[in-house]
C-alpha cells in the first residue's frame, strides 16, 4: 500500500529565515505530487504540483519554490520566510489520469514569528 | 464566480439524522468529483469519489452527482458525533492534473 510522509510535523521559524519541507511517497512510482497551504480558518491553496521529476508547475507567485529531485520526493523551500507564510502545509500524491484521487500526508504546521 | 462553492456552515444535525452537504462547480466539462473529510488540526481524508451522474453509496455515505446542474452532494446517514468535521468538495480541473477545492462545510453532530 502507498504511504506518504512529511517532516517536520511542526516548525517555528523567525521571519527572514530559510525553509525546507520534505515529502516522500512509498509504494508507488511516478506519482503526481502536490503542495498545498491552508491558512488558519481558510481553504486549501494549491502552491505547486509536479507530474514528473524536474517538472514543477507554480500556482501562486510568492517567495516559495518547489523541487522534485527524485521520483517520490517533493521539497518545498523558501530563502526568506514572511509572517504570511504561516500555515498548515500539506503534501499530496495521486496516480494521475482522469480519476486523479489525491491522498494527503499528515502535514507540517509552520509558525513564522 | 468561485470555481467550487460550498456553504461554510456550520450545519448542525442531531445524532442519527441525515446530514446533507452540497457543492456547486463552474467547469461544465469536469469529469471527476471528490469529497474529503478534515478533522480539526488534521489533514484531509478522501471519503468519496464520483465520476458519473447519479448516486454512489459507500456505507453510510452517498455521493450524488448532477452534471447538468453542476451540483455534487454528500449524504451522511445515521450521523454520529464522530462525523463532526469540515467536509471539502473538490473538482478535477479539465485538462490539468490538479483539483480545485471548495472552502468546506463544517458539520456538527450533536448527541
Amino acid at each position: 500500500s502507498q504511504t506518504i510522509h512529511q517532516w517536520p510535523a511542526t516548525l517555528v521559524q523567525p521571519v527572514g529565515s530559510p525553509l525546507s519541507l520534505e515529502c516522500t511517497v512509498e509504494g508507488t512510482s511516478n506519482p503526481n505530487l502536490y503542495w498545498y497551504r491552508q491558512a488558519a480558518g481558510r481553504g486549501l491553496q494549491l502552491l505547486f504540483y509536479s507530474v514528473g521529476i524536474g517538472q514543477i508547475s507554480s500556482e501562486v507567485p510568492q517567495n516559495l519554490s518547489a523541487s522534485r529531485p527524485q521520483d517520490r520526493q517533493f521539497i518545498l523551500s523558501s530563502k526568506k520566510l514572511l509572517l504570511s507564510d504561516s500555515g498548515f502545509y500539506l503534501c499530496a500524491w495521486s496516480s494521475g489520469g482522469v480519476y486523479n484521487e489525491q491522498f494527503f500526508g499528515p502535514g507540517t504546521r509552520l509558525t513564522v514569528l | 464566480q468561485k470555481e467550487v462553492e460550498q456553504n461554510s456552515g456550520p450545519l448542525s444535525v442531531p445524532e442519527g439524522a441525515i446530514a446533507s452537504l452540497n457543492c456547486t462547480y463552474s467547469d461544465r466539462v469536469s469529469q471527476s468529483f471528490f469529497w474529503y473529510r478534515q478533522y480539526s488540526g488534521k489533514s484531509p481524508e478522501l471519503i468519496m469519489s464520483i465520476y458519473s451522474n447519479g448516486d454512489k453509496e459507500d456505507g453510510r455515505f452517498t455521493a450524488q452527482l448532477n452534471k447538468a446542474s453542476q451540483y455534487v452532494s454528500l449524504l451522511i446517514r445515521d450521523s454520529q458525533p464522530s462525523d463532526s468535521a469540515t467536509y471539502l468538495c473538490a473538482v478535477l480541473v479539465t485538462g490539468f492534473q490538479k483539483l480545485v477545492f471548495g472552502t468546506g462545510t463544517r458539520l456538527l453532530v450533536s448527541p
